[in-house]
C-alpha cells in the first residue's frame, strides 16, 4: 500500500515569506509527527498528532511554526516569516497508534531551503 | 528524561568487514529503543526495535542489535558490510507516548 507521502519535495523561499509543508500519512495511521532535520543532525521534534486528542505541541521551536491536521488524514504545517535558520528537512511520520513499540513510518521529507 | 547518545559521526570500513555502530542510552525506566536508517534522499526506514523480549534483536538486511543494561548500550552490527549498507543510521528511545528521541546519527561509509 501507499506510504507516508510529503509535498513539496523541495521548497525554495525567500526571508520572511510563509511556506505550508503537506503530510499524507498512510491511511488508517491515528498517529502523526513532525520532525526537523538540519543539516549534519538528528532528528528535532516538533509536534505530534493523535486522533482527536489535543496536539502536543511541545517541540515547535517558535510562535510561528503551527500544524493542522484534519481528523485522522492530511496535515499542513505552517512556517511564517521564515528565517534562514529553518532550512532544514522536515519530516512526517505516521503509525497505526501512540503505542510504545508502535514504528513510526517516515514520509521523504521535504527540504526547504531559505534564502 | 530519556536521551540517547552515537558514538561517532562517522565510521569507514571495508567492504565484507564488521560493521558497529555504537548507541548508549540513558532512560529511568525499561527503554523501548530503536536503530533506523536513512538512505540518500529518502525518508527513515525502521532497521529493528527492542521490546524486552530478548536482548539480541534481530533486523532487517542482517542487522541487529543486543541490549545490554548493565552497559546502557544498544549497539549496531552486522558481520559483514555491503556496499549497500553506506547511509546515515540513527539510535532512537521513546520518551513517551508522543515522543521518540533520536540521536545525532552516524554516517556508514563502505569502502571497496
Amino acid at each position: 500500500g501507499a506510504g507516508v507521502s510529503q509535498s513539496p519535495s523541495n521548497k525554495v523561499t525567500e526571508k520572511g515569506k510563509d511556506v505550508e509543508l503537506r503530510c499524507d500519512p498512510i491511511s488508517g495511521h491515528t498517529a502523526l509527527y513532525w520532525y526537523r532535520q538540519r543539516l549534519g543532525q538528528g532528528l528535532e521534534f516538533l509536534i505530534y498528532f493523535q486522533g482527536n486528542s489535543a496536539p502536543d505541541k511541545s517541540g515547535l521551536p517558535s510562535d510561528r511554526f503551527s500544524a493542522e491536521r484534519t481528523g485522522e488524514s492530511v496535515s499542513t504545517l505552517t512556517i511564517q516569516r521564515t528565517q534562514q535558520e529553518d532550512s532544514a528537512v522536515y519530516l512526517c511520520a505516521s503509525s497505526p497508534t501512540a503505542g510504545e513499540y508502535n514504528e513510526q513510518f517516515f514520509g521523504p521529507g521535504t527540504r526547504l531551503t531559505v534564502l | 528524561a530519556q536521551s540517547v547518545t552515537q558514538l561517532g559521526s562517522h565510521v569507514s570500513v571495508s567492504e565484507g568487514a564488521l560493521v558497529l555502530l555504537r548507541c548508549n542510552y540513558s532512560s529511568s525506566v525499561p527503554p523501548y529503543l530503536f536503530w533506523y536508517v536513512q538512505y540518500p534522499n529518502q525518508g527513515l526506514q525502521l532497521l529493528l526495535k527492542y521490546t524486552s523480549a530478548a536482548t539480541l534483536v534481530k533486523g532487517i538486511n542482517g542487522f541487529e542489535a543486543e541490549f545490554k543494561k548493565s552497559e546502557t548500550s544498544f549497539h549496531l552490527t552486522k558481520p559483514s558490510a555491503h556496499m549497500s549498507d553506506a547511509a546515515e543510521y540513527f539510535c532512537a528511545v521513546r520518551s513517551s507516548a508522543s515522543k521518540i528521541i533520536f540521536g545525532s546519527g552516524t554516517r556508514l561509509s563502505i569502502r571497496p
